[in-house]
This record gives C-alpha cells, structure tokens and sequence, in this order.
C-alpha cells in the first residue's frame, strides 16, 4: 500500500540556519514526488516535484529535495532558513489515476 | 477564477444536520479534487472528477458523503446526517487537463467544518 511518513511533527530552526525536513514514502513503482507548503489560512502550495532524470531537484524559495530510491526518501532542503518560512510543509507522493497520498506533515519554527 | 475558491471557510454545525461545501476551480482545470484534512494529519483523498465525470469516490468515508460536478466546472460536496468525527478541513483542488498523477494541484484555502 501507498504511504508517505514524515518523522519530524514539529522541526524549529534559527533563522539563517539549514533545514532537512525528512520524508519516506512506500510505493511499489516509480512514484512522482511532491513537497507542499501550508501558511497560516493559506491553501497549500507546491514547492517542488520530482517525475524522473536528475534525483536533485530545485523548487521555488530556495528549497530542494533529493530523491534517493535506495532509501525511499525525498527529504526536503534549504541552506537558510528566512522568518518567513514558517509554515507546515507536506510530502506526497503521487499514485496513479489522480490520487495523491500525503504525510502528516512537519511544523517549521523559526527562531530569530 | 484566478485560484480555487472556497465556500463555507468555516461551517458549524449541529449533528444530525446536513451540509453542503462548495468548490470553485481555476477554469481551465478539467480534474477536481476533495481531499478531507483532520486535526494534525495530512490531506487525505475523498474523491476527483475530470470534468463533470466521477472516475473515483473510493475515499468517501461513507455513504452519507457525496459529491457533485454536474457541468464540469463548480462541485459540491454533501454530509447528511453529519457526525462529530465528520469536523475537519475539508480541501478542494484541481489541476490542468490530463496531468493524472504527474501534475501539481492547486489547492483553495479550504472549507472548516466543526460539528458539535
């Protein structure tokens, strides 16, 4: 079965740190990957994704992720970390037929 | 519209009561998402539609749960009879035509439904 695990509930950070946020997924074939961003009363939002080719992918706001299959794992990277990074981020991972399973998600605080 | 728009933001409601959320996708996305979001938990899928057609209701919890798109562009989705572990986030979201699980969703901001 289809799942995606995020260790991490709640992650904080100083800011102009750098942060890792991990995620492991379970799926049988090539899985399409996804990180999400949730700000506060915001909807979420799509960071980055990976389809396929190079394993290190680049998303807006600076973030990164690096797919590693020998370890199920997308985790998620930026070098620093801004206040406004705040949010709750999400790992999914895309199944086939329009459906997309999530994580439990990984709450960033940003100390000053 | 310019993004996915949502309405009740917030409902509440008595058990027992019916309720009805209303999605409005970006206009030129055929595929709709209903995607239900408990406290401290990630969204996790209910339905889609591409266009007005329902391929998939798996994760609908129940029968009291249903969902509507009848011309392809707003859907709504209806609770009878709803129940107190019926409380949650429940999110819409759509995406370009023929994306399938390769396309990025675009999600609204959400609808809260608390019932008491």
């Amino acid at each position: 079965a289809q799942s995606v695990t995020q260790p991490d509930i709640h992650i904080t950070v100083s800011e102009g740190a750098s942060l890792e946020l991990r995620c492991n997924y379970s799926y049988g074939a090539t899985p399409y990957l996804f990180w999400y961003v949730q700000s506060p009363g915001q909807g979420l939002q799509l960071l980055l994704k990976y389809f396929s080719g190079d394993t290190l992918v680049q998303g807006i706001k600076g973030f990164e992720a690096e797919f590693k299959r020998s370890q199920s794992s997308f985790n998620l990277r930026k070098p620093s970390v801004h206040w406004s990074d705040a949010a709750e981020y999400f790992c999914a991972v895309g199944a086939g037929f329009n459906k997309f399973y999530f994580g439990s998600g990984t709450k960033l605080n940003v100390k000053p | 519209g310019a993004g996915v728009s949502q309405s009740p933001r917030y409902k509440v409601t008595k058990r027992g009561q019916d309720v009805t959320l209303r999605c409005d996708p970006i206009s030129s996305h055929a595929t709709l998402y209903w995607y239900q979001q408990a406290l401290g938990q990630g969204p996790e899928f209910l339905t889609y539609f591409n266009y007005e057609a329902q391929p998939d209701k798996s994760g609908l919890p129940s029968d009291r749960f249903s969902a509507e798109r009848p011309e392809g562009s707003i859907s709504t989705l209806t609770i009878q009879r709803t129940e107190q572990r019926d409380s949650a986030m429940y999110r819409c979201a759509s995406s370009p035509p023929d994306r399938g699980a390769t396309g990025e969703l675009f999600f609204g901001e959400g609808s809260r439904l608390t019932v008491l």
